[in-house]
């Protein structure tokens, strides 16, 4: 069981908008940066965000990252058939000295 | 091209070893640190390992501790993985990934271990 925890699942249809959330703890969002990846069965995980809402070069405007406190979110706008992937939230944990992942959301875009 | 390429994965019985490469290019490898990064199938990503540019800091998820080596050649641009006493639940894609001021903005595309009798 991960202690980020990610909702299973998500859905929605092309040009909705799907929020992800991640809940984590003191130790790990609370005090250190959030990343998101995107990933493809089969193909190497892509970079989303990073440092909470930090697009890099060439992830399109609609994808977005927020954190509050212990909890983060990525935000997909104007949603599209080839944004059906997994998602996963990591973070830093300052307990265990190592890098947590979530354990991943299902984006089903219908 | 900035560019990770995984290797040394493969079948492995029960109890045994097997060491992977991560060589990178495009890259100047002793400014970045590493991560090993896995996904069993039908589960989610699970980080393992990270390693500093000079190999002074090394850190290793509790699942691996002791039974898995970091470790990195930078004169080879090369980063490895050492695993030991290997069991069915290591069965996994096998990842390496680049971490300097942001974490995992590069990543290779994965080597496979099976660990089975």
């Amino acid at each position: 069981q991960s202690v980020l925890t990610q909702p299973p699942s998500a859905s929605a249809t092309p040009g909705q908008t799907v929020i992800i959330s991640c809940s984590g703890s003191s130790s790990n969002i609370g005090s250190n940066y959030v990343y998101w990846f995107q990933h493809v069965p089969g193909v190497a995980p892509k970079l989303l965000m990073y440092k909470n809402s930090q697009r890099p070069s060439g992830v399109p405007d609609r994808f977005s990252g927020s954190k509050s406190g212990t909890s983060a979110s990525l935000a997909i706008s104007g949603l599209r058939s080839e944004d059906e992937a997994d998602y996963y939230c990591a973070a830093w944990d300052d307990r265990v000295s190592g890098r947590l992942f979530g354990g991943g959301t299902k984006l089903t875009v219908l | 091209e900035v560019q990770l390429v995984e290797s040394g994965g493969g079948l492995v019985q029960p109890g045994g070893s097997l060491k992977l490469s991560c060589a990178a290019s495009g890259f100047t490898f002793s400014s970045y640190s590493m991560n090993w990064v896995r996904q069993a199938p039908g589960k989610g990503l699970e980080w393992l390992s990270y390693i500093t540019t000079t190999s002074n800091t090394i850190y290793y998820a509790d699942s691996v501790k002791g039974r898995f080596t970091i470790s990195r050649d930078n004169a080879k641009d090369s980063l490895y993985l050492q695993m030991n006493n290997l069991r069915a639940d290591d069965t996994a894609v096998y990842y390496c990934s680049r971490d300097g001021t942001v974490f995992g903005d590069v990543w290779g595309k994965g080597t496979t271990v099976t660990v089975s009798s």
